[in-house]
């Protein structure tokens, strides 16, 4: 079955960026999909085919997807970014996958 | 403005079944496909099933291929799952989600507040 996996944990100071990989063998082939949960929180859509954000999310969240990786990147960092980010992609269209998670602490 | 509510959880013995249900309104329904994505205690998203608008395709994972069954009755604005044969390893908050998708899926726009499903003796 397809794996993506990511980092288990960032770590950003304030005002810096800070990027998070997700790889899964020929990830760059397929669209990629990126999750932000706050703790205690449900999942929130953050990008939308490989590097498209929905209406609300900040412009400091960029996506971009090539070869086995795809990477969100978190521009001037704020306190309230710190969640767990989830990758997610399809495999062979039948079947959803999540990334292992990535904690981002901002200190 | 989009509202996803789930019920029917709780705790239920190993072995047993439970049916999950998933409100929904603020959309046209029948237009979009619907899925179940599962977060057991302290550990990460994973993604449990999802079914496309009209209710003619459906997709599971495989650690319950077999065991749940999704559903939908469009008349109701409801989603379904149906979870039988379960097992300690399903213990987890289940998350109604909406795709942005219609007759095949994309990703998960918008998601439930989620609700504990626990499987012990």
């Amino acid at each position: 079955s397809y794996e993506l996996t990511q980092p288990p944990s960032v770590s950003v100071s304030p005002g810096q960026t800070a990027s998070i990989t997700c790889s899964g063998d020929k990830l760059g082939d397929r669209y990629a999909y990126w999750y932000q949960q706050r703790p205690g929180q449900s999942p929130v859509l953050l990008i939308f085919q490989d590097n498209k954000r929905p209406s609300g999310i900040p412009e400091r969240f960029s996506g971009s997807n090539s070869g086995n990786t795809a990477t969100l990147t978190i521009s001037g960092t704020q306190t309230m970014d710190e969640a767990d980010y989830y990758c997610q992609a399809w495999d062979s269209n039948t079947a959803a996958v999540f990334g292992t998670g990535t904690k981002v602490t901002v200190l | 403005e989009v509202q996803l509510l789930e019920s029917g959880g709780g705790l239920i013995q190993p072995g047993g079944s439970l049916r999950l249900s998933c409100a929904a309104s603020g959309f046209p329904f029948s237009n979009y496909a619907m899925g179940w994505v599962r977060q057991a205690p302290g550990k990460g998203l994973e993604w449990v099933s999802e079914i496309i608008g009209s209710g003619g395709g459906t997709y599971y994972a495989d650690a319950v291929r077999g065991r749940f069954t999704i559903s939908r009755d469009n008349s109701k604005n409801t989603l379904y799952l149906q979870m039988d044969s379960l097992r300690a390893e399903d213990t987890a908050v289940y998350y109604c989600a909406k795709d942005a998708g219609d007759w095949s899926p994309a990703f998960l726009d918008y998601w439930g507040q989620g609700i504990l499903v626990t499987v012990s003796s």
